[in-house]
């Protein structure tokens, strides 16, 4: 298994759909989680993190599974400003933020 | 409060020369991280310094690239003798100790174009 693996994508959604992201990592000793966010031809930033079995913030929803090792992004009522690359990452040491292994992202684009 | 500064924005070499690029961390961050962003790839770690030493440097290729962060001045990631295949995004990111809950602020990215 590569250590972190997305969806494929594209994801083409009209303004308002429900859209879920998935992804697997290989380290079972892995922590913590993040979904980072980022604009073509931009830096990626912080979106999400995770530390237990879940969190939410507003429309947007990150659930883990340690048992089976995945992580997914719950999207509602997608705006257009959501279209963007939605990347998954873990850290390669503990909790730490530093050392971040990335997956290769999922293309989000909301349509009007 | 100044983000993570990375200079020049974007940079073309051509084969054989020698590519040089800089990042200042956030105020007060003393950890500082390279990844490279190939076209239509994800992100790859390549080295992670605190100042004078090198922490992690498994992402780096073994040849032709080196990265220091002085005691004064800018994290440099150095690229020698470029080649076409090193054509990519290069990230820094900086960071308070690393912990739980420490995020890793990024910059906006050098675009290196090697023709």
């Amino acid at each position: 298994r590569k250590e972190v693996e997305q969806d494929p994508g594209p994801f083409n959604v009209p303004e308002g759909a429900t859209v879920a992201f998935n992804c697997t990592y290989s380290n079972s000793a892995s922590q913590s989680f993040f979904w980072y966010r980022q604009d073509c031809r931009k830096e990626p930033k912080l979106l999400m993190s995770v530390y237990s079995s879940g969190n939410e913030d507003g429309r947007f929803t990150a659930q883990l599974n340690r048992a089976s090792q995945y992580i997914s992004l719950l999207i509602r009522d997608s705006k257009l400003s959501d279209s963007a690359t939605y990347l998954c990452v873990v850290p390669n040491y503990g909790g730490s933020q530093g050392n971040l292994i990335f997956g290769k992202g999922t293309k989000l684009s909301v349509k009007p | 409060n100044a983000g993570v500064m990375q200079n020049p924005r974007h940079l073309v070499r051509r084969r054989g020369q020698e590519a040089r690029l800089r990042c200042s961390p956030m105020k007060g961050h003393s950890h500082v991280y390279w990844y490279r962003q190939l076209p239509e790839e994800g992100l790859k770690f390549m080295v992670y310094l605190q100042k004078e030493n090198i922490i992690d440097e498994s992402g780096m290729p073994k040849e032709r690239f080196s990265a220091e962060f002085p005691k004064e001045g800018p994290s440099i990631l150095r690229i020698q003798q470029v080649v076409r295949g090193d054509s990519a995004a290069y990230f820094c990111a900086s960071s308070l100790p690393p912990g739980q809950n420490t995020e890793a602020f990024f910059g906006q990215g050098t675009r290196l174009t090697v023709v």
